[in-house]
């Protein structure tokens, strides 16, 4: 079946830093990858969706030069969080879609910001 | 744009009972539903989803699920829980067009609580 590979799962980071999440589709080709957010007991708020090769579109309130997505190749799909502040300590996941095998989530990064 | 309303935040049960974790949906054109599962601090894995033909879906971990296009509404049940179904489960939709499945519109998921 089709597996997408998230790192890192836990990351904590100091105010101020950059933290890049990685997700990649393993054996099959991701012509679209979704970034969630969630909060805790909360369900799963979508930040961005991308394409291979083109700029990502980004959901209402959600902040393109803060959260930075890169889909450079049909495998690999980063969310770089800039300058983080405690308020962006969050869950996040990323999501695959491939036509013949629907969509695939990755395993989350628990994000925390100190 | 879809809504999806999960209307039990909680659903708490005794281990061996039938359960049923209800799910409505908005939208005038065709859709594709999923439900999901989600373990603490994990990912979502996929139970069924349900594209077309069949209105009956079965899943993994014996869930099955129920597609009522007049009632707009994709109801998952199982008729005995285990403890290890302790989760939380959000159902989901999209609207497909053409080669895309497009993005997924969540409910806002329902803690299922299974007793010994």
């Amino acid at each position: 079946g089709a597996v997408v590979s998230q790192h890192p799962s836990r990351v904590i980071c100091k105010s101020g830093t950059s933290v890049k999440i990685e997700c990649r589709s393993l054996d099959f080709q991701a012509t679209t990858m979704f970034w969630y957010r969630q909060f805790p007991k909360q369900s799963l708020m979508l930040m961005a969706t991308s394409n291979e090769g083109s700029k990502a579109t980004y959901e209402q309130g959600v902040e393109k030069d803060k959260f930075l997505i890169n889909h450079a190749s049909l495998t690999l799909s980063t969310l770089t969080v800039t300058s983080a502040h405690p308020e962006d300590s969050s869950f996040y996941i990323c999501s695959a879609e491939a036509r013949h095998y629907g969509y695939t989530f990755g395993s989350g990064t628990r994000l925390t910001v100190v | 744009a879809q809504s999806v309303t999960q209307l039990d935040s909680q659903v708490p049960v005794f281990e061996e009972a039938p359960v049923e974790l209800r799910c409505n949906y908005s939208s005038s054109v065709s859709v594709y539903l999923f439900w999901y599962v989600q373990y603490p601090n994990q990912g979502l894995q996929l139970l069924l989803k349900y594209l077309s033909g069949s209105t009956l879906v079965k899943g993994i971990n014996g869930f099955e699920a129920e597609f009522n296009k007049s009632q707009t509404s994709f109801h998952l049940r199982k008729p005995s829980v285990h403890i290890s179904d302790t989760a939380e489960y959000f159902c989901a939709v999209s609207e497909g067009r053409g080669s895309t499945l497009g993005r997924l519109y969540f409910g806002r998921g329902t803690q299922l609580t299974v007793w010994p």
